[in-house]
Order: C-alpha cells, then sequence, then structure tokens
C-alpha cells in the first residue's frame, strides 16, 4: 500500500538548519503533489507549503518564505524539507503528506520531530 | 489567506451519542473542504474530502455537509475510538489552511 516514510528525529541549536526526508512507496511518484505540516507541541496544524514531484515547482506559506526549501529527488522517490535559522519556536512534528487530484491528503508520513534548543 | 473557523473547540460526549462540528470559511472554499481525525501521537487521518465524501475506509457513521463557507462534520453514534481531534481544511486555495481542531473527549 502507499506508504510515505520520514526520516528520524533531530536536536538542532538555534540557528542552525534541518533537512527532513520523506521517501514515497507503491505509487506513481511524480503523479502526485506532496505537502509539508507541521505541529507544535499540543497545538494545531500548520500547512508550510506544497511541491510538485513532476517538476519540483513549490509553493511556501508566507510565514515561512525565505527560510523554507522543498525539493525532490526523483531516482529515489524522496522529497526533502529544509529549514533555516530554526528558533525554538521551529520545535514541531513535521509531516509530509500526499495530495490527491481532488486536493485532499489522503496519505500521511508518520512525522518527523524537530527540537530546536541550546 | 482564508481563515477557517472550527466549533466547538473542545467537546464532551457519551458512547452512542450524535455530534457535530463546524467549520466556518472567511470567503467561499466551494466544496473544497476536507475532514481529518488525529489521535495523540499519530498522523491525520483523511475522514471526509470534497465536503461530503467518505474516505475509503471510513465508517459510515461519519458524514460531512455544507458549501460555500460552512460544513458540518457529524458522527451518528459516537464509539470509543472516535475520541480524537478533529480538524477541517480548505483545498481551494493555497495556503491549505487548518482549523484550530476540535478535541473530542469522553463524559
Amino acid at each position: 500500500q502507499v506508504q510515505l516514510v520520514q526520516s528520524g528525529p533531530e536536536v538542532k541549536k538555534p540557528g542552525a538548519s534541518v533537512k527532513v526526508s520523506c521517501k514515497a512507496f507503491r505509487y506513481a511518484f511524480s503523479s502526485y503533489y506532496i505537502h509539508w505540516v507541521r505541529q507544535a507541541p499540543g497545538l494545531g496544524l500548520d500547512w508550510m507549503g506544497v511541491i510538485n514531484a513532476n517538476d519540483g515547482s513549490t509553493t511556501y506559506a508566507q510565514k515561512f518564505q525565505g527560510r523554507v526549501t522543498m525539493t525532490r529527488d526523483t531516482s529515489t522517490s524522496t522529497l526533502y524539507m529544509e529549514l533555516t535559522s530554526l528558533r525554538s519556536e521551529d520545535t514541531a512534528i513535521y509531516y509530509c503528506a500526499r495530495r490527491r487530484a481532488t486536493r485532499e491528503l489522503d496519505h500521511w508520513g508518520q512525522g518527523t520531530l524537530v527540537t530546536v534548543s541550546s | 489567506d482564508i481563515q477557517m473557523t472550527q466549533s466547538p473547540s473542545s467537546l464532551s460526549a457519551s458512547v452512542g451519542d450524535r455530534v457535530s462540528i463546524t467549520c466556518r470559511a472567511s470567503q467561499t472554499v466551494s466544496r473544497y473542504l476536507n475532514w481529518y481525525q488525529q489521535k495523540p501521537g499519530k498522523a491525520p487521518k483523511l475522514l471526509i474530502y470534497g465536503a461530503s465524501s467518505l474516505q475509503s475506509g471510513v465508517p459510515s457513521r461519519f458524514s460531512g455537509s455544507g458549501s460555500e463557507t460552512d460544513f458540518t462534520l457529524t458522527i451518528s453514534s459516537l464509539q470509543p475510538e472516535d475520541f480524537a481531534t478533529y480538524y477541517c481544511q480548505q483545498s481551494y486555495d493555497t495556503p491549505y489552511t487548518f482549523g484550530q481542531g476540535t478535541k473530542l473527549e469522553i463524559k
């Protein structure tokens, strides 16, 4: 069945960068968009942006513009989300999710906890 | 950005109850409205898409309705496994904003 498998937890210092991966299994990788959503501890879901796995085009939420970069590697069916200039408020679980043609997010990765602490 | 407002923020109910959660968009989202369920320590799970279409494998006690700016998720007869947090999300335009969530707790 369709699966998105994310990389493991990360601990970073303020000012550092983090790159989270999301490997796709058992579907036509280039046919779907992948969205990234984060969730700070005890809070709700926060949409970060989207990448078209076919051509690599991206759209980012305004609040992350300049700090986030989403990329993909079609040879390994892997998506990446890099966030720079980390601050404590970036401590969260980061999820990748597949978007169907009808625009809903039907499969989600298991999440990657990123902790930013000095 | 389109703002999504859910109500209530929390809800206490008993097994067997019928419950409804509402979601209001700050501007029309047509029928591009989705509902997700999230349990502690787990990723969100798609329940309803296109305002009223039931995702494959989701029990029929879940239903969705509405269009344009006002939407409702209804659970017809609560089961123990339904106690969770529910989020609406619009996919009409980026950013694909979420509601703040509704925590459904056991009374």
